[in-house]
């Protein structure tokens, strides 16, 4: 079956720091994959997606690139802010989406000032 | 433009009793998904309806019932409780015309305790 693993958290990094959170996933076929993430106090919103191989994914400056080879899809941005404190978590729709979307445990990013 | 609104927002209830929790997706959308999020894992997809029928399930046992109104509301239903139905439960929103991979609106969720 679809499984997403993803790095173990908290993960806690100073203002301005370089982020990657890593995801790799297991799926027959080629998934479509995600990141969502949870603010406090928040429901789950969608921070970019990316559905075929090479793809990359973008918004709010974070960014994830689909590599098949690797079948992984971690997330990067160049320099965190206080703001992007939440709970991360990487997802794959498999083809047709039979079994709906498949969440990796989530990863708790804190930002230190 | 209210999102994903879920009731009720907390929930005690017994081993062994029934559940009924509430989702109004959001406006513009006329699919809805639930999922269930043990403490400290990600959400387990359970059912999704569209068309006031359900089209797709996940793993989850028959214990597990939904419907969906002609206003695009829907229910989750749990009998029997066990302790382990203990989790936070997900309602989630797409748009309509919306293909599979269109972005899934979530409401914050029902906390379920099973004493």
């Amino acid at each position: 079956g679809n499984s997403v693993t993803q790095m173990e958290g908290p993960v806690t990094l100073s203002e301005e720091a370089f982020l990657t959170i890593n995801c790799t996933y297991t799926a027959t076929g080629y998934p479509s994959l995600f990141w969502y993430v949870q603010y406090p106090g928040e429901g789950l919103q969608l921070l970019l997606k990316a559905t075929k191989a090479d793809d990359k994914g973008s918004n709010k400056g974070f960014e994830a690139t689909y590599r098949k080879e690797t079948t992984s899809f971690h997330l990067e941005k160049g320099s965190v802010q206080v703001s992007d404190s939440a709970v991360y978590f990487c997802a794959l729709l498999g083809r047709g989406g039979a079994d709906g979307l498949t969440f990796g445990k989530g990863t708790h990013l804190i930002i230190q000032p | 433009d209210a999102g994903v609104t879920q009731s009720p927002t907390h929930l005690i209830k017994t081993r062994g009793q029934q559940v009924t929790l509430r989702c109004s997706p959001k406006s513009g959308h006329d699919t809805v998904s639930w999922y269930q999020q043990a403490l400290g894992q990600g959400p387990q997809f359970i059912f999704q309806y569209y068309e006031e029928e359900e089209r797709q399930r996940g793993n989850f046992p028959d214990r597990f019932s939904g419907h969906q109104f002609p206003n695009y509301s829907s229910e989750l239903n749990v009998n029997a409780l066990l302790l382990g139905d203990s989790a936070l439960y997900l309602c989630a929103s797409r748009a309509r015309g919306g293909s599979g991979d269109s972005p899934l609106h979530f409401g914050n969720g029902t906390r379920l305790t099973v004493t």
